[in-house]
């Protein structure tokens, strides 16, 4: 089955610099690329996702790219701020017709005012 | 904005005893699922439910799991006679469709700690 790598497991940074999060996943036939933010004691929300059929997405300072060959796809948050602190964790899912999610096992995000 | 709502917050049982952790996903949402994190560990997949049956399910997901969908608007797992190893962060989620690439909400997750 799929496996789902991420990298690193704790990201501390300084108010105002990138943060780069980093997920390999093992099948080639997976095509959807969900990053999960979780908050203290709150649930998992959506902050963005890729498609295989894309191989970039941006969303105001948060982009995530895709490397279909190398099997590898990143998050990036550009001018992080204290209330991006929290545990990122990217997924992936496999072929179309199944919704299944595999998790990385997280990366928790310091930003430090 | 409609959010999956998951009850207790945290479940205190005695091994061997049977547990029901509560889940209502959002109204118009078809597709549910149930996901577990054990501590420091990554979420795991536990089972997928669609049209009252399982679409999905994983090698976790043994005789000692069951999921139902007992009226419109619950979705509950059930542990029948619980493990030490079965405490973990379960966290229920639904989405309008099943096919690759739709969105999934997760509800806050219900701890449960067996002692």
């Amino acid at each position: 089955g799929e496996n789902v790598e991420q990298h690193p497991s704790t990201l501390s940074v300084q108010e105002g610099d990138s943060a780069v999060i980093k997920c390999t996943y093992s099948d080639s036939a997976s095509n959807y690329f969900p990053w999960y933010k979780q908050e203290l004691g709150k649930r998992p929300q959506l902050i963005i996702d890729i498609r295989s059929n894309v191989g970039e997405k941006k969303d105001q300072r948060i982009a995530v790219t895709l490397n279909k060959t190398a099997k590898h796809f990143s998050l990036h948050i550009t001018e992080t701020q204290p209330e991006d602190s929290a545990v990122y964790f990217c997924a992936a899912s496999p072929r179309v017709g199944y919704s299944t999610l595999t998790f990385g096992k997280g990366t928790m995000l310091l930003v430090s005012p | 904005e409609p959010e999956v709502t998951q009850t207790p917050s945290h479940q205190v049982t005695q091994m061997g005893q049977e547990v029901i952790l509560r889940c209502v996903p959002i109204s118009n949402h078809l597709y549910f699922y149930w996901y577990r994190q054990i501590l420091g560990q990554k979420v795991e997949f536990l089972v997928s439910f669609y049209n009252n049956e399982i679409s999905e399910k994983s090698e976790i997901f043994d005789d000692q799991f069951s999921v139902e969908r007992p009226d419109g608007s619950n979705f509950t797992l059930k542990i029948r006679s619980t493990k030490l190893e079965d405490s973990a962060m379960y966290f229920c989620a639904s989405s309008e469709a099943m096919a690759s690439g739709n969105i999934q909400y997760f509800g806050a997750g219900t701890r449960l700690s067996v002692l």
